[in-house]
């Protein structure tokens, strides 16, 4: 199984200040033949489902706010919030969609200091 | 628009069994592979199961490997999970989500297995 563990456990970010959270694979989930990299970002809000930021580890889903972005190579990955507002105040999960079992990591609280 | 609606969680005893059912609609439900997710109270997210378009292919995570059997009636646009042998630690939220380069997610069903 693909192992995925996010940095740090918690965060804490003044508002309008940048938040970066982190996602290291224990193998490589980029996928050589069309060069995607199966790595996925969720929000999730205390009562909610996951909301989907950003696949192929950069791409934003429609409708996400642009200061949200992610990047990466094949095992190291970073979701950036360029300048943290309230409503960001949330858990983070990275997923692997390389291979099943589609593993997430641990998640990362942010909030606001 | 893209929708996936859960059903079927409640309580159970230890030993039990349940049946939860997914709703889709808004797509063609037969060319995605769709899937089932969990998170225990307090705690992450968890794959649990998918399985291919016509039912033909799936996968188990090792902890509900023998336990839970995923399946979907594509005449009904429904996607299901039978889950026996019911253990304190199956006791979660349960999302349905649909695959795509974009996974669409459900609100989920508590299960809670406890006597």
């Amino acid at each position: 199984d693909i192992v995925m563990t996010q940095s740090p456990d918690s965060l804490a970010v003044s508002l309008g200040e940048r938040a970066t959270i982190n996602c290291k694979s224990s193998q490589s989930v980029l996928y050589s033949s069309n060069n995607k990299k199966y790595l996925a970002w969720y929000q999730q809000k205390p009562g909610q489902c996951p909301k989907l930021l950003i696949y192929w580890a950069s791409t934003r889903e429609s409708g996400v706010p642009d200061r949200f972005s992610g990047s990466g190579s094949g095992t190291d990955f970073t979701l950036t919030i360029s300048s943290l507002q309230a409503e960001d105040v949330a858990v983070y999960y990275c997923q692997q969609y390389y291979s099943p079992p589609y593993t997430f990591g641990q998640g990362t609280k942010l909030e606001i200091k | 628009e893209v929708q996936v609606v859960e059903s079927g969680g409640g309580l159970v005893q230890p030993g039990g069994s349940l049946r939860l059912s997914c709703a889709a609609s808004g797509f063609t439900f037969s060319s995605y592979w769709m899937h089932w997710v969990r998170q225990a109270p307090g705690k992450g997210l968890v794959w649990v199961s998918r399985i291919n378009g016509d039912g033909s292919s799936t996968n188990y995570a090792d902890s509900v490997e023998g336990r839970f059997t995923i399946s979907r009636d594509n005449a009904k646009n429904t996607l299901y999970l039978q889950m026996n042998s019911l253990r304190a630690e199956d006791t979660a939220v349960y999302y349905c989500a649909r695959d795509g380069d974009s996974w669409y997610w459900g609100q989920g069903t508590l299960v809670t297995v406890s006597s």
